[in-house]
C-alpha cells in the first residue's frame, strides 16, 4: 500500500532563516505531489503541485518555492522566512482522481 | 472556476444524534466531489468520494453522502454520531483534467456533546 511521509512535524524557526520540509510518497510511481497550507481558520490553499521530475507549478505567488528531485520526493523551501509563512503545511500526493494526505508539519516563525 | 461553500463553520450534536454537514459547489460540469476529515493537529483523511454512478456513497467511519445535482450539493451525513467524530471536516471539487488539483471549503467544525 501507498505511504506518505512528511517531515519534520512541528518547526520553530526565526524570522529570516530558510526553511526544508520534505515528502515521500512509497508504495506508488511518478504520483502527482502537492503541497498545500492551512492558515489558521482557513480552508487549504494550493501552493505547488508537480506531475514528475522537476516539473513544478507553484499557484500562488510568495515567498517559497519547492523542488522534485525524484520521482517520490518533493521539498519546499524557503530562503528566508516571513511571519506569515507560519501556518500548518500539508504534502499529498494523487494517483489519478483522489488526493492523499501527509500528516502535516506545523511551522512557527518567531 | 470551481468553487465549494460550507455554510457551517461551527456544528454542535449530541452524541447519538443525526448529523448533516452542508456542502455547495460551483462548476459547469460534473465534479469529483470529496469528504475529509481532520483531527486536530493531524493530516487529512479521506472520508468518501463521488466520481460518477450512483450519487448516494458510503464511506469510512459509517459516513455517507449525496450527490444531488439538481442542488449543486454534496452533504455528507452519519445516523448516529460518536464523540470520536469530533473533528473539522472539509468538502473539495476536483475537475476532470485538472490535474487533480482540490478546491476545497473553509471546512466545518464538528462539536459532539456527551
Amino acid at each position: 500500500s501507498q505511504t506518505i511521509h512528511q517531515w519534520p512535524a512541528t518547526l520553530v524557526q526565526p524570522v529570516g532563516s530558510p526553511l526544508s520540509l520534505e515528502c515521500t510518497v512509497e508504495g506508488t510511481s511518478n504520483p502527482n505531489l502537492y503541497w498545500y497550507r492551512q492558515a489558521a481558520g482557513r480552508g487549504l490553499q494550493l501552493l505547488f503541485y508537480s506531475v514528475g521530475i522537476g516539473q513544478i507549478s507553484s499557484e500562488v505567488p510568495q515567498n517559497l518555492s519547492a523542488s522534485r528531485p525524484q520521482d517520490r520526493q518533493f521539498i519546499l523551501s524557503s530562503k528566508k522566512l516571513l511571519l506569515s509563512d507560519s501556518g500548518f503545511y500539508l504534502c499529498a500526493w494523487s494517483d489519478r482522481n483522489t488526493i492523499y494526505f501527509g500528516e502535516g508539519s506545523w511551522l512557527t516563525v518567531v | 472556476a470551481q468553487s465549494v461553500t460550507q455554510p457551517d463553520i461551527h456544528i454542535t450534536v449530541s452524541e447519538g444524534a443525526s448529523l448533516e454537514l452542508r456542502c455547495n459547489y460551483s462548476y459547469g460540469a460534473t465534479p469529483y466531489l470529496f469528504w475529509y476529515v481532520q483531527s486536530p493537529g493531524q493530516g487529512l483523511q479521506l472520508l468518501l468520494k463521488y466520481f460518477s454512478g450512483d450519487t448516494l456513497v458510503q464511506g469510512i467511519k459509517g459516513f455517507e453522502a449525496e450527490f444531488k445535482r439538481s442542488q449543486s450539493s454534496f452533504n455528507l451525513r452519519k445516523p448516529s454520531v460518536h464523540w470520536s467524530d469530533a473533528a473539522e471536516y472539509f468538502c473539495a471539487v476536483g475537475v476532470t483534467g485538472g490535474g487533480n488539483k482540490l478546491t476545497f471549503g473553509t471546512g466545518t467544525q464538528l462539536k459532539v456533546e456527551l
